[in-house]
């Protein structure tokens, strides 16, 4: 079957750095999206990696292997406001879109 | 521009009650996506369109579940009965072309967060 695995929730401070991760097993791969929601809130768009290799975008950036199956999210410099769920997404052999779980960002002080 | 917009935004309702929920997609754009989404969860597709047709409807409910894009513009969805399960996020987004091309971004509206007593 086809699976994306991130991690449920991760605690940073702000300021500081954090990379959530995202592993993928798909039937055929044709590009992996990364989208912040909020609490409450339409999941908005931040990266698209359809090639191997880092695609950065201010203080966001995401990198991909498809080899590895296997790609991050990079948040810098973190603010309150990046409390929020990321979601790992892949669109696979059939261009269809697998959506993982999401990854629940808590930043504290 | 406005973006995708649904409503209403939230909607309580008993068990076996009939609801139904509306999105206008970003003007221009073709494909619209009707997807559910359980707190905790991603979002799971339930039907997609290009312009009118409905391309891919198989993780769809069809027991209780219909959708319809009429003039592949505005698009509902509605439960009938609905039952105590449904109760989820129902997000619409929308996207300029088919999923073959380039990044394809999907624009999701607020959602419509749907509880069944």
């Amino acid at each position: 079957g086809q699976n994306i695995d991130q991690p449920t929730e991760m605690t940073a401070t702000e300021g500081a750095i954090v990379q959530i991760n995202c592993t993928y097993q798909t039937s055929g791969f044709n590009g992996l999206f990364w989208y912040q929601q909020h609490a409450g809130e339409a999941p908005t768009f931040l990266s698209y990696n359809v090639l191997d290799g880092l695609e950065e975008k201010g203080r966001f950036s995401s990198f991909l292997s498809r080899s590895k199956g296997y790609s991050y999210l990079l948040l810098k410099e973190l603010q309150m406001k990046d409390s929020a769920s990321y979601l790992c997404a892949v669109r696979d052999g059939n261009y269809q879109l697998i959506w993982g779980a999401g990854t629940k960002l808590i930043i504290k002080p | 521009e406005a973006g995708v917009v649904q409503s209403p935004r939230y909607k309580i309702i008993e068990k076996k009650q009939p609801v139904a929920f509306w999105c206008n997609p970003i003007s221009g754009h073709n494909t619209l996506y009707w997807y559910r989404q359980n707190l905790g969860q991603g979002p799971e597709l339930l039907i997609r369109y290009e312009n009118e047709e409905a391309v891919d409807d198989s993780q769809l409910p069809k027991d209780r579940f219909s959708a319809e894009r009429l003039k592949g513009v505005d698009s509902t969805l509605k439960i009938q009965p609905a039952e105590l399960g449904d109760s989820a996020v129902y997000l619409c987004a929308s996207s300029l072309v088919g999923s073959t091309s380039g990044a394809n971004v999907l624009t999701f509206g607020a959602g419509s967060r749907l509880t069944v007593l």
